[in-house]
C-alpha cells in the first residue's frame, strides 16, 4: 500500500525567502514522487517528478526536490519565493508495481507575503 | 498546446437531479482519470479508464458511473446527485502507462442544493 503526508497545511513565507514544503511518503516497492501546484481557479501543474534516477530532482519556476529514502521524505524546495509561488502545491506517490494509480497528499498551501 | 477540456466550469443542480460532467482531451491519451477535490482531503480518485469503454473504480465510486465510448471523451455520472457531492470536480489524461505525468483540466465546480 501506498501514502503520503504533508506535514503542513498552511506555509507562510515573505517574498524573497526560502520555501520548504515537506512530504513523506510510505510505500510497499520502490516509489514515483511527483510534486504538483495549483493556481487559484485552475488544474494542477507537474512542477517535477523522481522516478528513481537522480536524487535530486530540478523542476520548473525554479523549484527541487530531493528523495530520501532513508527518511522516506521528498521536501520541496525553491531558494527565493516569488509572490507568483502562491498557490496549493500537492506531493504525490505512485508505487512502481502493476497496476498502481497515483495517491495525493491533502495539500499544502503556500502564502507569499511582499 | 495539450489540452484537457472540462465543459462546465460551475453547474447548480438540485438533489435527485441526474449530472453528466464531460471531459476531453485532445493529447491522444489512453489514460483518463476523475478527481474530487475537498478542502483538506487533496484528491480522491473516484474513477479511471485507461482504453475505450474500459472504466476501473477508483477510492470512491460510491455514487458515481463513467463512459468513455471514445478515446478522447470520458463522462462523470452522478445518477442522483446528493448534497454531499457538492464538490470541485477534475478530470485528467495521460499517456499509456501509469506512472507518467498527468494533465488536467481547470474542475468543474458542482452545487448541488
Amino acid at each position: 500500500a501506498q501514502s503520503v503526508t504533508q506535514l503542513d497545511s498552511h506555509v507562510s513565507v515573505s517574498e524573497g525567502t526560502p520555501v520548504l514544503l515537506r512530504c513523506n511518503y510510505s510505500s510497499s516497492y520502490s516509489p514515483s514522487l511527483f510534486w504538483y501546484v495549483q493556481h487559484p481557479n485552475k488544474g494542477l501543474q507537474l512542477l517535477l517528478k523522481y522516478t528513481s534516477a537522480a536524487t535530486l530532482v530540478k523542476g520548473i519556476n525554479g523549484f527541487e526536490a530531493e528523495f530520501k529514502k532513508s527518511e522516506t521524505s521528498f521536501h520541496l524546495t525553491k531558494p527565493s519565493a516569488h509572490m507568483s509561488d502562491a498557490a496549493e502545491y500537492f506531493c504525490v506517490v505512485r508505487e512502481n508495481s502493476g497496476y498502481s494509480t497515483l495517491t495525493f497528499g491533502k495539500g499544502t498551501m503556500l502564502l507569499v507575503s511582499p | 498546446d495539450v489540452k484537457v477540456t472540462q465543459s462546465s466550469r460551475y453547474l447548480v443542480k438540485r438533489t435527485g437531479e441526474k449530472v453528466f460532467l464531460e471531459c476531453v482531451q485532445d493529447m491522444d491519451h489512453e489514460n483518463m482519470f476523475w478527481y474530487r477535490q475537498d478542502p483538506g482531503l487533496g484528491l480522491r480518485l473516484i474513477y479511471f479508464s485507461y482504453d475505450v469503454k474500459m472504466k476501473e473504480k477508483g477510492d470512491i465510486p460510491e455514487g458515481y458511473s463513467v463512459s468513455r465510448e471514445k478515446k478522447e471523451r470520458f463522462s462523470l455520472i452522478l445518477e442522483s446527485a446528493s448534497t454531499n457531492q457538492t464538490s470541485m470536480y477534475l478530470c485528467a489524461s495521460s499517456l499509456q502507462g501509469f506512472g507518467g505525468e498527468l494533465f488536467f483540466g481547470e474542475g468543474s465546480r458542482l452545487t448541488v442544493l
